[in-house]
């Protein structure tokens, strides 16, 4: 069964400050990793995805990268601002159950002006 | 083009009840997830529907059904409410039942059971 593990569970820190969120699934045969965005109360708001081939995606200031074989991914912000403020979600989906994707329990990040 | 579309946007109900959530695809869209998220959780997935048929189903009780219908929407239904039940439930749809295409989601729908 694929389980998803995102780390830190919620961090907070200056406006302007890089950060780095951690993501970690325990089944490598996934077809891409997804990175959403959701603030509070909200649906979930794709930022990033990266298919299994790929070693990394960039938009703007946010950058993930994937290493399918240790199973890991992190999501890279580059100077954070408090509108970046949100939880971020991590999501696999895997290579034999179609659409279904299977989440972390995301980030809660909170950058202070 | 509208995106996913839910109704209601929030609804109280009390336990024992039941509760029907509404969920629009993008159009051209012919499959339809739907994914349970309590608070401080990641979503967990629930059903997903690809022409009409139940294509994947999560670990959830049987009081959990769902139809798609020929339009290509979708409905929730949850019997016999229970507190445990209060949740964002959240639909995405994509063009087709398979891994290849990308989901888009709806804004959820809050349901408060009390």
């Amino acid at each position: 069964k694929q389980e998803v593990t995102q780390i830190p569970a919620a961090l907070s820190v200056p406006e302007g400050e890089n950060l780095v969120l951690n993501c970690s699934f325990t089944d490598s045969a996934i077809y891409n990793l997804q990175w959403f965005r959701q603030d509070p109360g909200k649906g979930l708001t794709s930022l990033l995805l990266i298919q299994s081939s790929q070693r990394e995606q960039t938009s703007g200031r946010l950058n993930a990268s994937l290493d399918k074989s240790s199973g890991r991914s992190t999501l890279y912000i580059a100077a954070s601002q408090p509108g970046d403020s949100a939880t971020y979600l991590c999501a696999v989906k895997e290579e034999t159950s179609g659409s279904r994707l299977t989440f972390g329990e995301g980030t809660q990040l909170t950058v202070n002006p | 083009d509208a995106g996913v579309t839910q109704s209601p946007t929030h609804l109280i109900k009390t336990r024992g009840q039941h509760v029907t959530l509404r969920c629009s695809p993008i159009s051209g869209h012919k499959s339809v997830s739907w994914y349970q998220q309590v608070l401080g959780q990641g979503p967990q997935f629930i059903f997903q529907y690809y022409e009409k048929e139940e294509r994947g189903r999560g670990n959830f009780p049987d009081r959990f059904s769902a139809r798609q219908f020929p339009n290509y929407s979708s409905e929730l239904n949850v019997n016999a409410l229970l507190l445990g039940d209060s949740a964002l439930y959240l639909c995405a749809s994509s063009p087709t039942g398979g891994p290849i295409h990308e989901q888009y989601f709806g804004p959820g729908t809050r349901l408060t059971v009390t």
